[in-house]
């Protein structure tokens, strides 16, 4: 079965400093990897995946995620936080099978203090 | 660029009232999919659908749940009866075979259950 743990519910950084959000990934096979962030009241929005290749993934915003297989890690990273960056961050993983189901992890709250 | 759009955003009813929410996807795409997020809460994995049937569907997806696609641009979710643990929001999304696997999320639809 497939799933996803993101272990911390918050993550303060201040506005400018780099900012890590962790996720580690179960599933079977080769695994295809997503971020998505989430403003209040709003959908999601895709920010970045890693399907194959690089394992560091560049995506929206100034983001960007290391896929490290050793350690079925997907951490997202960013060099330089911003007070805009503030919101629910949840990292999803699929098998890449027929149905390109998603599964999600619980989220992290990213709080960028100015 | 091409959105998911969902109807209505906000529809309140009474335990045991029939709700249909409403997704129209993005119009080349082939999967759609129904989420729920509890308030502040995980993403949960509803129904997939490829093809005019469903692919896969999770626990959650009982005999109270339906998916339709009645006229090939609309993709709908009927709860027959709803219960107050079905308040939540619900998201459509749909995915393009040729992307591998990124979903589009539209807004949601919040169903409050009185």
């Amino acid at each position: 079965a497939q799933s996803v743990a993101q272990p911390e519910d918050q993550v303060n950084v201040a506005e400018g400093n780099p900012l890590t959000v962790k996720c580690t990934y179960s599933v079977s096979g080769n695994p295809y990897l997503f971020w998505y962030v989430q403003y209040p009241n709003r959908g999601l929005q895709f920010l970045l995946k890693y399907i194959t290749g690089d394992n560091l993934v560049k995506g929206s915003y100034g983001f960007e995620a290391e896929f490290n297989k050793s350690q079925t890690s997907f951490h997202l990273k960013k060099p330089s936080a911003l007070v805009s960056d503030s919101a629910l961050y949840f990292c999803a993983v699929s098998r890449g099978d027929s149905s390109y189901k998603l599964i999600f992890g619980s989220g992290t709250r990213l709080l960028v203090r100015p | 660029e091409p959105e998911v759009t969902q109807t209505p955003s906000h529809q309140v009813t009474q335990m045991g009232q029939e709700v249909i929410l409403r997704c129209v996807p993005i119009s080349n795409h082939l999967y759609f999919y129904w989420y729920r997020q509890i308030l502040g809460q995980k993403v949960e994995f509803l129904v997939s659908f490829y093809n005019n049937e469903i692919s896969e569907k999770s626990e959650i997806f009982d005999d109270q749940f339906s998916v339709e696609r009645p006229d090939g641009s609309n993709f709908t979710l009927k709860i027959r009866s709803t219960k107050l643990e079905d308040s939540a929001m619900y998201f459509c999304a749909s995915s393009d075979l040729e992307v591998t696997g990124e979903l589009f999320f539209g807004e949601g639809s919040r169903l409050t259950v009185l």
